[in-house]
């Protein structure tokens, strides 16, 4: 494992098209965490999985947005009918059991920008 | 609600001039304080992880320390190639996984 892979690494799409991004953790990770970072902000938390259980949603994650992790590994998230203040850079993030205690390895994000 | 604030927001230093960066945080109980760095272009790389007031953790040029309501990266001696984005981030009690971010301080540091 050369750690968390995100693809794509840029995305453009224009305002109400459908866009998913895919992660692929740290195999033996079974966290694994959605954010999204804006230009001078800190990464925001969406929604955390363990497994393929999404136990944690954010109040950011509209309807418009939907994750999934089938059987646990990769995971992907949707964001339909994309906006313009959805434009950001979307970082996955995978960790052992015990979460944020032995840090989070981020992988290097998908930007989106919306046009 | 979490809140972490860092301060500076910007930081310049000349190669070998030491200096801290400071995080202030709120939380209703604090499971971890934790610091990254982050380069331009790319996710946060892990640095540390402190659990209680009084701890401390070092790893090369840089000292992190804990009290009950901030944190300091201690840079000494710093060299350019640690010129980065260095974000706090809090974790709450209560079985949550959700980990708050500040806004980051972004240091410089000249040759």
């Amino acid at each position: 494992d050369t750690g968390v892979s995100q693809n794509p690494r840029h995305k453009i799409t224009k305002r109400g098209q459908n866009v998913t991004f895919r992660c692929d953790p740290i195999s033996e990770h079974n966290r694994l965490y959605w954010y999204r970072q804006t230009l001078g902000q800190g990464p925001e938390f969406l929604t955390y999985f363990q497994n393929e259980a999404q136990l944690e949603k954010s109040r950011l994650l509209s309807d418009r947005f939907s994750a999934e992790r089938p059987k646990g590994s990769f995971s992907t998230l949707e964001i339909q009918r994309t906006e313009q203040g959805d434009s950001a850079m979307y970082l996955c993030a995978s960790s052992l059991a015990a979460g944020g205690f032995y840090g989070y390895t981020f992988g290097s994000g998908t930007r989106l920008t919306v046009v | 609600e979490d809140q972490v604030t860092q301060s500076p927001e910007a930081l310049r230093l000349q190669e070998g001039e030491s200096s801290s960066l400071n995080c202030s945080y709120t939380v209703s109980g604090l499971r971890g304080l934790f610091w990254y760095r982050q380069d331009p272009g790319k996710g946060p790389e892990f640095l540390f992880t402190l659990y209680s007031a009084g701890e401390e953790k070092e790893k090369e040029r840089l000292k992190a320390t804990l009290t009950k309501k901030e944190s300091f990266l201690h840079i000494t001696a710093p060299k350019p190639e640690d010129s980065a984005t260095y974000l706090c981030a809090v974790q709450e009690t209560g079985g949550y996984q959700k980990v708050t971010f500040g806004t980051g301080t972004k240091l410089q540091v000249i040759p």
